[in-house]
This record gives structure tokens, sequence and C-alpha cells, in this order.
């Protein structure tokens, strides 16, 4: 199982430019987000989305869009990238209908904007 | 709103020794879960162990263990025999018990663990 799945791993940005992020899961789950990673600081919340065809604003929304395209993959976008989005972005997935489910994590893309 | 608090930047243990990691949160709430995640150099968040706050029994996963003082609002983590392979960033994190909310994790700012040959 890939499990989480994120592309691209690296990528450098001009000030301005647009990139969408991808996320796949294949672990049939309901939930999926979108965090970011800050030097000294722990992952905070961008989007999320409870269940296809929903999708909420998290702690960090400002500066990004998301897309649920299906059940499997849950995309990022940035229209115009600024240095201050320049971090390391993680996709997660759970299960979340009943009981407790535990979030999976991909292994991060780092996005660097000059 | 919720927060995390883990006023340890940085802690050092020699291999085979005990470490204890420092974390305390704030919330209204009462059910809610608590967690340990792991991150190496690789960057992969990996969970490390959970605690339900209704359960009074604390966690325990192999040499991890927590320290849950629900009326203190901490949840500290014991590593026991450490290993080298111990070492890497330790997050604290938080996320309330409703449905579509599992994942939606509020983290501490991480505690970087080296381990001592």
């Amino acid at each position: 199982n890939a499990g989480v799945t994120q592309t691209p791993k690296f990528q450098v940005l001009k000030t301005g430019q647009s990139m969408t992020l991808q996320c796949a899961q294949d672990m049939n789950h309901n939930s999926m987000y979108w965090y970011r990673q800050d030097p000294g600081m722990g992952l905070r919340l961008i989007y999320y989305s409870a269940s296809e065809g929903t999708t909420d604003k998290g702690e960090v929304p400002n500066g990004y869009n998301v897309s649920r395209l299906n059940k499997r993959e849950f995309s990022l976008r940035l229209e115009s990238a600024a240095p201050s989005q320049t971090s390391v972005y993680f996709c997660a997935s759970s299960e979340e209908i009943l009981l407790f489910s535990e979030a999976f994590f991909g292994q991060g893309t780092r996005l660097t904007v000059v | 709103a919720q927060t995390v608090t883990q006023s340890q930047p940085e802690m050092s243990v020699q291999e085979a020794e005990t470490v204890t990691l420092s974390c305390t949160y704030d919330t209204s709430e009462s059910d809610y879960y608590l967690f340990w995640y792991k991150q190496p150099p690789s960057r992969q968040m990996i969970l490390v162990i959970r605690q339900e706050a209704y359960k009074q029994q604390n966690a325990t996963e192999n040499r991890f263990s927590v320290n849950f003082q629900k009326a203190a609002k901490s949840f500290s983590l014991k590593i026991s025999d450490s290993q080298l392979g111990d070492a890497a960033m330790y997050f604290c994190a938080y996320s309330l018990n409703y449905g579509g909310s599992q994942g939606n994790l509020i983290f501490g700012k991480g505690t970087k663990l080296s381990v001592k040959p």
C-alpha cells in the first residue's frame, strides 16, 4: 500500500506564480487534510475535507484554495505564490466514520517561493 | 481556542536511558484525543501513541508511555530504554472527538530529541 502520496516533493516558485500540490490516498478514507509546517512551528491546518464534496477552512487558509476531486484526491492550489508561503506542506487522511481513526501523513512537499 | 504547548525545544538522552517529554494543553472541551507524533529527518509524521480523554488509564505502546493528567491538562511522553532510532522531533497534538474532526489536529511546536551513544 502506498498510503498517502504527495507530488511534487520539492518545488521552487517565483513570487506571483501559481501551482497545485497534489495528494492521493489509497486507503478509502473519507477525510483529507492539508497542513503547513514552518521552522520552529508545529503543523498548522490550512484546509480539510471531512467527506467527498465538502471542504472547510482550517487555521491558516488565506492564499490557498482546495479541491476534493474525488474520494482519493485532494489538491491544494496557490493562485499567486508569496514568499510567506515558503513552507513544507503535508497532506493527511483519516477514516473518521464512527470510531477513532489514525491520521496518515504523506511525506511532505518542500516549497520555496523566491 | 485550543492550544498545545511544549516547553522543551530540545532534549538529550543517553542510549538505554529514560527520557520524559512534556506537553500541556488548553481546552474547554471534555471529549478529545491527545497524541504524540514522531518526525525523523525523513519528514514522515509517525503516530507514536494516543490517549482518549475519557480513559483514565495511561496509554502504553512498547517502550513508549504517557502520563495523562486531565485536571492539570498535562500529557507527557516517557521513552524507556532509548534507542538511536528514537532521535527525532516529537510533536504533541490535540483533536476534538466528534465527526469529521479527528484528523483536525492542533500541534505543539515540537521537542527535538537527541540520543547519545
